[in-house]
């Protein structure tokens, strides 16, 4: 299994302005895996970070606007850079073994 | 690359009616799959898993799922649901060759909405 700590749990941002969202993992993992999931939507892989080398980023999502941190093993962040309300949505970090585990989530809301 | 498809986006039924949820899943390769329950403003939750072994799988809270592999899906089915069962699911699948390493993302379904009417 794994346990995961993200935070903030929720946030409420201006436009323009960037958030950034931390992940920590309790043992070492080599991928950690970014997911946004939109009001009554599903979830949707932003990108998947390896420590040591830049984050790969699914269609759609640039790294200008997520970018991405993996200082180690255990560790990542996400920012939203230059929000609109369009960026309002759940955040989650997650890591698999066998199955996906998730953090708690960032609720973020843009006004 | 896989893909999920949960055709029915929402579901209701009676309280102590059965009920499936169905799911189709694309790969090239072997698969695990998962299903995930997410409770209104909570985060997801496994509900059960197919690894191997056999295609009957039993979960948390009286669901079960069965792998077919000749037609692609993994249905979720409950005898008899409750109230409590009201949420969204979602189907999920991984490339199991390189899942083992933490390797290989899960690719959710879109979800069903499985709305339980007193």
């Amino acid at each position: 299994s794994a346990v995961i700590s993200q935070k903030p749990s929720r946030d409420i941002c201006q436009r323009g302005t960037s958030l950034t969202i931390q992940c920590q993992v309790d043992s070492q993992v080599t991928m950690m895996f970014w997911y946004r999931q939109q009001p009554g939507q599903s979830l949707t892989l932003i990108a998947t970070a390896n420590q040591g080398s830049e984050a790969t980023y699914e269609s759609g999502f640039v790294i200008d606007k997520f970018p991405i941190s993996r200082p180690n093993l255990t560790f990542s962040t996400l920012t939203v850079s230059n929000m609109s309300p369009e960026d309002s949505s759940i955040y989650l970090c997650s890591v698999v073994r066998t199955e996906a585990f998730f953090g708690q989530g960032t609720r973020l809301t843009v006004v | 690359a896989q893909s999920v498809t949960q055709l029915d986006s929402q579901v209701p039924v009676f309280e102590e009616a059965p009920v499936e949820l169905r799911c189709n899943y694309s790969s090239s390769v072997s698969v695990y799959l998962f299903w995930y329950v997410q409770y209104p403003n909570q985060g997801l939750q496994l509900l059960l898993k197919y690894l191997s072994g056999s295609t009957l799988v039993k979960g948390i809270n009286g669901f079960e799922a069965e792998f077919n592999k000749s037609q692609t899906s993994f249905h979720l089915r409950k005898p008899s649901v409750h109230i409590r069962d009201t949420a969204e699911y979602f189907c999920a699948v991984s490339d199991r060759s390189r899942n083992s390493g933490g390797y290989q993302k899960v690719t959710f379904g879109t979800g069903t909405k499985l709305q339980v009417i007193p």
